[in-house]
Order: structure tokens, then sequence, then C-alpha cells
């Protein structure tokens, strides 16, 4: 159980378009998902926390109208990269969980961008 | 903000030998999981241990949340327990702002 997906797994794009992800929860509703953003040989850092059905909360330092995170459903959340550069060239993944039960996240496979 | 920090940052072992990771953390925390990711990028659960002692297999993890830290053992380890270690965990006092922080991770390679 506890199962996230991600979708793309990997995708190259040219500067100034626009990437959409997706994050899933499988076998669960999750009531809260978070995105992360991972650089080469570092830690992960936390961008945002999305709860179904408000708005998501930004760390700070985060354009919240570069990235776009929409929570419409109890299983599913995007991620929107608008105009993407290619310092936005990055591992986004996701993590999940169901609020109250526990405190334990579960993370997506992840997805490599790459800008061009 | 909550601090993680992780040790050691790099360990080179030969297979079969055993291995302590540790974690220390500045706050008092309600969550504190153990992640391997893998040369892919997954991040794979190990352990939620928020408090106490828990064993998987060639695993085991020990948080002592007075103490703030928390130690993952892998014994015997195989050349498939390669890739980073991390930890992470959420503040106590954070109710309704809850969010992991990530330690620096631990980078393990195991040699044939």
């Amino acid at each position: 159980g506890a199962v996230v997906s991600q979708h793309p797994s990997r995708v190259i794009c040219k500067s100034g378009t626009s990437v959409k992800i997706e994050c899933r929860s499988l076998d669960f509703q999750a009531t809260t998902m978070f995105w992360y953003r991972q650089f080469p040989k570092q830690s992960l850092m936390l961008m945002a926390t999305s709860n179904e059905g408000s708005k998501a909360t930004y760390e700070q330092g985060v354009e919240k109208d570069k990235f776009l995170i929409n929570h419409a459903s109890l299983t599913l959340s995007t991620l929107t990269v608008t105009s993407a550069h290619p310092e936005d060239s990055s591992f986004y993944i996701c993590s999940a969980r169901v609020w109250g039960v526990t405190y334990e996240q579960y993370f997506g496979p992840g997805t490599r961008l790459t800008v061009t | 903000g909550i601090q993680v920090e992780q040790s050691p940052p790099d360990l080179i072992l030969q297979e079969g030998a055993n291995s302590t990771l540790r974690c220390n953390f500045s706050d008092s925390v309600n969550n504190l999981q153990w992640f391997h990711q893998n040369p892919w990028g997954q991040l794979i659960n190990l352990f939620y241990i928020p408090s106490g002692t828990k064993q998987n297999g060639r695993l085991s993890a020990t948080t002592v949340a007075t103490e703030r830290y928390s130690l993952l053992y892998i014994s015997s380890s195989q050349t498939t327990d390669s890739g980073v270690y991390f930890c992470a965990v959420e503040l106590a006092t954070n109710f309704g702002n809850e969010k992991l922080t990530f330690g620096t991770g631990t980078r393990l390679t195991i040699i044939p």
C-alpha cells in the first residue's frame, strides 16, 4: 500500500514553454501533498504544500506564479512550471499523506526536468 | 527553522560490513523518517520512527527523542544498499504547517 506515482518520469522542453507534472496517490486518499525540488548531489528542498480543495502554501523564495500547483482531488496534484528556463532544470519529487492518521509521507519516483 | 545534520557525509564499506548512520536534530519532532534514495532517484521509506526502536530485516533504527538524535543501523551490507540515506523530521510545534525538513544525507557505497 501507500503508492505514489508521478508522470512523466522525464521531460525535456524548450526555454519559454510550460510543463505539467502529475502526482497521484494510487491506493489511498491524500489530504495533503507536497512538492520538492532536488539539485544534483543535494538534499530535497520543499517547494510547496497543497491541501485538497484549497490554495497551495509556498515556501519562502518559491515563485507561486512560476510554479502553479493544483490539488483538485484527493488523489491528484499537479505542478506546472510556467515559462521554464534552464535554471528550472531539476529533479521534482512529490509526496502525499493522509492527515490525522499518521505523519508519515510517501514519495513518488520523481520527474527529471531538463530545459534547453 | 529546525536544523537536521547527518553524519558521516560519505561512507565506503566492503560488502558484508556493518554501518551506523546518525541524524541529529535541533528541536522536538513529531515525525522522523529514514529514506534510501536509489540511483534512479526514488525515495524508499525505511522507517517512520519519531521515537523508539524498530527493525526490518538487516536494517534497524533507534530514535532518542529527548536527546534529539536517531541512528540507522545496516548490518551485513550488500551492494544494493548503495545510495544516499536521508533522515527527515517534522517540528512538533508546527501544527497547521506540517512539513518535513531533510538532512544533508549520507552517501553509502558498498564495494563487492
